[in-house]
């Protein structure tokens, strides 16, 4: 059964602090991992990682994917409290374009 | 603009009714995906659809119904047969030969009373 594993559920961080977020999986036919931040309604698409050892940046946020031990994660520095949000790892396996999602981290950020 | 619009954001329903959440995209995606949110367990596949007039089931089709007589519209009923309807549901499409990234919709919140 294809699954993808989001840790931790939850966390509680201040302004500034640096956060690791974590995504393991085990699928089959692995097309590429999709991280999204999801705030109130509609996810929103941060990264998309295909192969291993090549880091994603976008301001204060990046994404690396080991494709070898079957995990990502995604990093931000310096967090602000519009980073408060759930982070959502997806995958997406080459049948039918399916996409199999974690369950998300949920980030607050306080002043 | 481009995107995809649900409606309605909101519902309320009674218990035995049906009720049918409309997707409606222009943004040319070939492949159509409705998605079930609740607390602490992510999104979990409900139907999809990569072309007209074909759809398959997801992990959690039973209560549900789709159709798909128009590219651009996908809309889900959520039955009476459905044990426990309320939830956030998510719209998303994608172009099949794109690279497979979804884009969503705003959501519909489904409360049953």
């Amino acid at each position: 059964e294809d699954k993808v594993v989001q840790s931790p559920l939850s966390l509680v961080v201040h302004e500034g602090d640096t956060v690791t977020l974590n995504c393991s999986y085990e699928v089959t036919n692995f097309r590429s991992l999709l991280w999204y931040k999801q705030e109130k309604k509609a996810p929103t698409f941060l990264f998309m990682l295909t192969s291993s050892g090549i880091e994603k940046k976008s301001g204060r946020l990046s994404s690396i994917l080991d494709k070898k031990e079957l995990f990502s994660i995604l990093n931000i520095t310096a967090t602000q409290t519009g980073d408060s949000a759930v982070y959502l790892c997806a995958v997406l396996l080459y049948n039918n374009n399916d996409m199999r999602f974690g369950a998300g981290t949920r980030l607050t950020v306080k002043p | 603009d481009g995107g995809i619009t649900q409606s309605p954001k909101y519902l309320f329903r009674k218990e035995g009714q049906n009720v049918t959440l409309s997707c409606e995209q222009n943004l040319n995606h070939d492949a159509m995906y409705w998605y079930r949110q609740d607390p602490g367990q992510g999104l979990r596949l409900i139907y999809y659809s990569q072309i007209v007039n074909d759809f398959q089931k997801g992990d959690i089709a039973e209560g549900y119904s789709v159709s798909r007589e128009k590219k651009e519209s996908f809309p889900l009923t959520v039955t009476s047969a459905q044990k426990n309807p309320t939830a956030f549901y998510l719209c998303a499409s994608t172009m099949t030969s794109g690279t497979g990234e979804l884009f969503f919709g705003e959501g519909s919140r489904l409360t049953v009373l």
